[in-house]
């Protein structure tokens, strides 16, 4: 079983449409969460940190369910710009106890015009 | 401030060939790292270096080399390349311990023919 797994897509949506993506992870000894943004052949940005009370960004919304290890991400009102490719990212103890990030392999959505 | 740099930005090996990908942070972050990202896979970390002066293998570090030559710079060699070696590698780096964001440079895409 991948460490965090997320649907895959592609998901194509039109302008202003409201859309959620899904991931899972399997750690339950994750304590930090993320979602960043990467666009086609560009480097991963961050888009939010994700806590577990819920938090909001603007039209983004990222929640975060501890019991069931399952993180979300609602964009609402969609942009043009906001076709990317989405990662859903967690921090895991690697080697000890050094932290280390990982990475969904990501979902990709296209908003439509 | 440029944040993370990396050079080249693109490169052509033969098999059996060696080259070292340049990463620098202007931020005065603690930590950097290395990572491959495949074609429908996450990225992968390959070496990570929590402090000047210290490095540590991450998930898939066979088959390369690390040197974290300062506080500013982490290095990655290929000593003798392989098809396997195709993709595009990220640098990142985080800021202290406390916080586990990691900022990315724009990635070298390298071709193993």
């Amino acid at each position: 079983r991948k460490e965090v797994e997320q649907d895959p897509g592609p998901f194509n949506v039109p302008e202003g449409a409201t859309v959620a993506f899904n991931c899972t992870y399997s750690n339950s000894a994750s304590q930090s969460f993320f979602w960043y943004r990467q666009d086609c052949r560009k480097e991963p940005k961050l888009l939010m940190s994700v806590y577990s009370s819920g938090n909001e960004d603007g039209r983004f919304t990222a929640q975060l369910n501890r019991a069931s290890q399952y993180i979300s991400l609602l964009i609402r009102d969609s942009k043009l710009s906001d076709s990317a490719t989405y990662l859903c990212v967690v921090n895991t103890v690697f080697s000890g106890s050094a932290r280390q990030l990982t990475f969904g392999s990501g979902t990709q959505l296209t908003v439509l015009p | 401030n440029a944040g993370v740099t990396q050079t080249p930005k693109f490169q052509v090996l033969k098999t059996g060939q060696s080259m070292t990908l340049q990463c620098a942070q202007d931020m005065n972050h603690n930590s950097m790292y290395w990572y491959r990202q495949d074609p429908g896979m996450g990225l992968r970390l390959i070496y990570y270096s929590a402090s000047e002066g210290t490095t540590d293998k991450g998930e898939v570090p066979n088959g390369y080399n690390v040197s974290r030559l300062n506080k500013r710079e982490f290095s990655l060699r290929l000593e003798s390349a392989a098809p396997s070696q195709t993709s595009v590698y990220f640098c990142a780096s985080r800021p202290h311990p406390s916080t586990d964001t990691q900022y990315f440079g724009p990635g070298t895409r390298l071709t193993v023919l």
